[in-house]
C-alpha cells in the first residue's frame, strides 16, 4: 500500500528549538502534503510540495522532497508551545486521493 | 468564511442502531471525502465523490454508505454500527482541479461513540 511511514512517532522539544519530522513512502506520487492536527480536531493543511520540487518554505516551515529516496522531511524552526500537535504527511496519488502517514506527535515544552 | 461544517460534533448511538453523519461545505469544491480516524492512527479514506461520481475504497465495509444529494452536502450512513466503528469521522473537500495543487480542507470531525 502507499501508506507512509513517519519518523519519529513522538518528539518532545523545548520552545525555541527546531523540530524535524521525516516521512517515507512506497510508490510514485503527484505531490506530498503535510497536515497538522490538534488533539480531537480536524486536520489543517500546512504545505504542499510537488513531485518536481525539492524544497519549499512557508513561514517557519521548510519541506524537502527526495523522490529518488521516496522521502520527505518537515522542519519547524523556532518552535512554540502552540506548535504542539500531531503532524501527518500525505501522499497524493491518482484520483485526488490522499494516503496519510501514521503521524508524529510533537510536544513543545514552554 | 468559507468552510467545511460537520454535524453533530459528537454522536452517541447504540450497537446496531443506524446513524447518519452530515457534512456541508461553502467552498463550492468538486470533491468531498469521508475519512475514519481511530485513536492515535492516521485518517483512513472510506470513499470520496468527484461531483456525483462515487468512489469507494476496496476495504470500506458494506456497513458504510454515502450520499451526496448536491454540491454542498454529503452524508455518511452507518447501517448497523458495531463497537469497532467508534471513531472520529472526518469530512474533507478539495477543488478537484489541477492534480498538482489539490490540498484538502477538513471539517472539525464527528466523534462517534457506540454503546
Amino acid at each position: 500500500s502507499q501508506q507512509g511511514e513517519e519518523d519519529p512517532q513522538a518528539l518532545s522539544i523545548q520552545e525555541g528549538e527546531n523540530a524535524t519530522m521525516n516521512c517515507s513512502y512506497k510508490t510514485s506520487i503527484n505531490n506530498l502534503q503535510w497536515y497538522r492536527q490538534n488533539s480531537g480536531r480536524g486536520l489543517v493543511h500546512l504545505i504542499l510540495i510537488r513531485s518536481n520540487e525539492r524544497e519549499k518554505h512557508s513561514g517557519r516551515l521548510r519541506v524537502t522532497l527526495d523522490t529518488s529516496k521516496k522521502s520527505s522531511s518537515l522542519l519547524i524552526t523556532a518552535s512554540r508551545a502552540a506548535d504542539t500537535a500531531s503532524y501527518f504527511c500525505a501522499m497524493e496519488g491518482s484520483n485526488y486521493k490522499l494516503t496519510f502517514g501514521k503521524g508524529t506527535l510533537l510536544t513543545v515544552n514552554p | 468564511d468559507a468552510m467545511v461544517i460537520q454535524n453533530p460534533r459528537y454522536q452517541v448511538t447504540q450497537f446496531g442502531k443506524p446513524v447518519t453523519l452530515s457534512c456541508s461545505q461553502t467552498l463550492n469544491h468538486n470533491v468531498m471525502y469521508w475519512y475514519q480516524q481511530k485513536s492515535s492512527q492516521a485518517p483512513k479514506l472510506l470513499f470520496h465523490y468527484y461531483d456525483k461520481d462515487f468512489n469507494n475504497e476496496a476495504d470500506t465495509p458494506d456497513n458504510f454508505q454515502s450520499r451526496r444529494p448536491n454540491t454542498s452536502f454529503c452524508f455518511l450512513d452507518i447501517r448497523s454500527p458495531g463497537l469497532g466503528d467508534a471513531a472520529m469521522y472526518l469530512c474533507a473537500t478539495s477543488k478537484g482541479g489541477e492534480k498538482d495543487d489539490n490540498e484538502q480542507f477538513f471539517g472539525p470531525g464527528t466523534r462517534l461513540t457506540v454503546l
